[in-house]
């Protein structure tokens, strides 16, 4: 099984809906959660963080976390063509070194 | 967030050559950095861990010897890619970070590598 699961689309969905993208995590003592943005050809850049289950909302970004479930979602209302992009979910290893496991990414595209 | 910088943004090399690449952490001091491989339209891939003052740890498949990691100082670590083959071209990226309860890392912009 790997690691962090997500599903690599493409997901369309117009501008101004809400997009939902999905993660699923198999390490059961993962504490940090994390979702990066990468645009084509460029790095990651750190977009939501979260610890606590629950939601947690940053403006437009919003991230749920369900460690029973091991599963953690990053929801981006009012969607724009800025956003298109690939998200990745990235899971701390656990232990000191605050290793990430990267998911593969969903490829976001917010079409106008 | 915390600011991480690298040099080159890019590098073309000849097969055989050496090619170093430096990581910065520019508003922070790092005790911990970490290299990664990105091959197109692939994950990110991590390759190890530089520790400040002692051995970097690899990940499993990944020639210590032939990726040479170095951090000498707080905000500097150095990635050396030795005898390049055309296989090593790749978006090469390093982040700061992952300490603390917190373990965000921020990523540096990235080097591109491509070897001839």
């Amino acid at each position: 099984q790997k690691e962090v699961e997500q599903n690599s689309g493409p997901l369309s969905v117009p501008e101004g809906a809400i997009a939902s993208l999905n993660c699923t995590y198999s390490d059961r003592v993962s504490q940090s959660f994390f979702w990066y943005r990468q645009y084509s050809g460029k790095s990651p850049e750190l977009i939501m963080s979260i610890y606590s289950n629950g939601d947690k909302e940053d403006g437009r970004f919003t991230a749920q976390l369900n460690k029973a479930s091991q599963y953690v979602s990053l929801l981006i209302r009012d969607s724009q063509p800025s956003d298109s992009a690939t998200y990745l979910c990235a899971v701390n290893r656990g232990g000191s070194q605050g290793n990430l496991i990267f998911g593969k990414g969903t490829k976001l595209s917010v079409k106008p | 967030g915390a600011v991480v910088s690298q040099h080159p943004s890019w590098v073309i090399c000849k097969s055989g050559t050496s090619v170093k690449i430096e990581c910065r952490s520019l508003d922070f001091q790092a005790t911990t950095m970490f290299w990664y491989r990105q091959f197109p339209k692939q994950s990110l891939m991590l390759m190890a861990t530089s520790n400040e003052g002692s051995k970097a740890t690899y990940e499993q498949g990944v020639e210590k010897d032939k990726f040479l990691i170095n951090h000498a100082s707080l905000t500097l670590s150095t990635l050396t890619v030795t005898s390049a083959h055309p296989e090593d071209s790749s978006f090469y990226i390093c982040s700061a970070g992952g300490q603390g309860v917190s373990y965000e890392q921020y990523f540096g912009p990235g080097t591109r590598l491509t070897v001839t």
